[in-house]
């Protein structure tokens, strides 16, 4: 079945430093790139996704590439903030629904 | 737009009880997927239901059943509960169903089975 996995499971970068989260899908099937922040204690919020007709989008400080041929596809933060510590879900949607990745703890120092 | 809301926000159950978690969709949402959050397994998916019909369903045992209804409020149920279903369980709205449409979360029901 579809699987997706994600690197790393854990994350210290200094504060303003970039992180970068990467995952890879297995469903060549798979269309549609979303990522999800989560807070302590708070639901998933997206904060930015992917389509397969695009290589690269960009929001502000977040950006996220896709490489179809190879699978993969990875969220890029610059000059990251203490507000940006959360756990990261990358997600994979197949025909049939939406796949996570096991998430990335990011933890940002000041 | 109201965001998804779910109830209750915490359950407190024993093994072998069941019970049964709601979900409401943001306003003109039809579809509705359930998830179940554990730190060692992240989000598995449970099911997804549109127009009141499964569409999907996870891997997980016949003791797991949900329903939608026709204003697209969802429940879920959850029959002879075990130590191992204490989770955060979340729900999560679309438009419709099908690739690229954003599913946007509710805050969750944490069930915790003694």
């Amino acid at each position: 079945g579809e699987n997706v996995e994600q690197h790393p499971s854990t994350l210290s970068v200094q504060e303003g430093d970039s992180a970068v989260i990467k995952c890879t899908y297995s469903d060549s099937a798979s269309n549609y790139f979303p990522w999800y922040k989560q807070e302590l204690g708070k639901r998933p919020q997206l904060i930015i996704d992917i389509r397969s007709n695009v290589g690269e989008k960009k929001d502000q400080r977040i950006a996220v590439t896709l490489n179809k041929t190879a699978k993969h596809f990875s969220l890029h933060i610059t000059e990251t903030q203490p507000e940006d510590s959360a756990v990261y879900f990358c997600a994979a949607h197949n025909t049939d629904k939406l796949i996570f990745g096991t998430g990335t703890r990011l933890q940002v120092f000041p | 737009k109201a965001g998804v809301t779910q109830t209750p926000r915490y359950l407190i159950k024993t093994r072998g009880q069941q019970v049964t978690l709601s979900c409401s969709p943001i306003s003109g949402h039809r579809s509705v997927s359930w998830y179940q959050q554990t730190p060692g397994q992240g989000l598995q998916f449970l099911f997804e239901y549109f127009s009141e019909t499964q569409r999907n369903k996870g891997n997980f045992p016949g003791r797991f059943s949900g329903r939608q209804f026709s204003n697209s409020r969802s429940e879920m149920n959850v029959s002879t509960l075990e130590l191992g279903d204490s989770a955060l369980y979340l729900c999560a709205s679309s438009f419709q169903p099908g690739i690229q449409e954003t599913q946007y979360f509710g805050p969750g029901t944490r069930l915790l089975v003694l």
